[in-house]
């Protein structure tokens, strides 16, 4: 069973341009998350969907971060325009609903660079 | 919102029992103890969860204090690959997973 993949593995962008960040969580999952660790921070939420709809946003920096995940199968996280600061790995990870103590699965996450 | 603290560092040799420490004095009743472990350039991995009793698995075992206060992580024969770093991490037992990962114990496996 195919886990968490994620594309790019690595992206480099200048400050000002866009990039679109993609995941896909394992198959029957419905919730997916996204977190982020910048240089030299913990690993941080940014975000939840249950299927296609945005449970918990709450750890979005700004309105420069736009998660989709139209049809809830793959997401996407679109950086626009992106800053130095958005420098880090971004990670996806994808659980079961419903039940207790489901464990979320992680991508090996795309590293992205602001240059 | 750290609700758990770890030690920064350990070393363990090679081996050896790796045995992490964490504090949750705060928990609350309806709360699970997670670990998860990060290896160098790799996602989070998740290791182990508890409520109130002791768990083994594969890959660990999870002791929990009677007062549920502080848990140890163990690993039994540490390897180099186990060279990680290692986040307790409170969460509800019917909540999603919205991790706090805080800044976790990094463990060093020495030969």
């Amino acid at each position: 069973e195919a886990g968490v993949t994620q594309f790019p593995s690595h992206s480099v962008i200048e400050k000002g341009q866009t990039v679109t960040l993609r995941c896909d969580p394992i198959s029957g999952h419905d919730n997916l998350y996204w977190y982020r660790r910048v240089m030299g921070k913990e690993i941080k939420f940014l975000l939840h969907f249950v299927k296609e709809s945005k449970q918990d946003e709450s750890g979005m920096p700004n309105n420069r971060f736009l998660a989709e995940r139209t049809g809830g199968t793959y997401s996407t996280l679109k950086v626009q325009p992106a800053e130095l600061e958005d420098s880090g790995v971004y990670f996806c990870a994808s659980s079961q609903v419903g039940g207790l103590n489901t464990e979320a699965f992680f991508g090996q996450g795309t590293r992205l660079t602001v240059v | 919102d750290a609700k758990t603290t770890q030690p920064p560092s350990m070393d363990c040799a090679e081996g050896r029992a790796a045995n992490l420490p964490c504090n949750h004095s705060t928990i609350s009743g309806n709360e699970y103890v997670y670990w998860y472990r990060q290896i160098h350039s790799q996602g989070p991995q998740y290791i182990i969860h508890g409520l109130k009793n002791n768990e083994t698995n594969e890959m660990a075992s999870l002791i929990i204090t009677e007062d549920r206060k502080s848990s140890t992580l163990i690993l039994p024969h540490a390897t180099l690959r186990d060279t990680a770093v290692y986040y307790c991490i409170v969460r509800l037992i019917t909540g999603a997973n919205n991790l706090f990962f805080g800044t976790g114990t990094r463990l060093t496996v020495i030969p």
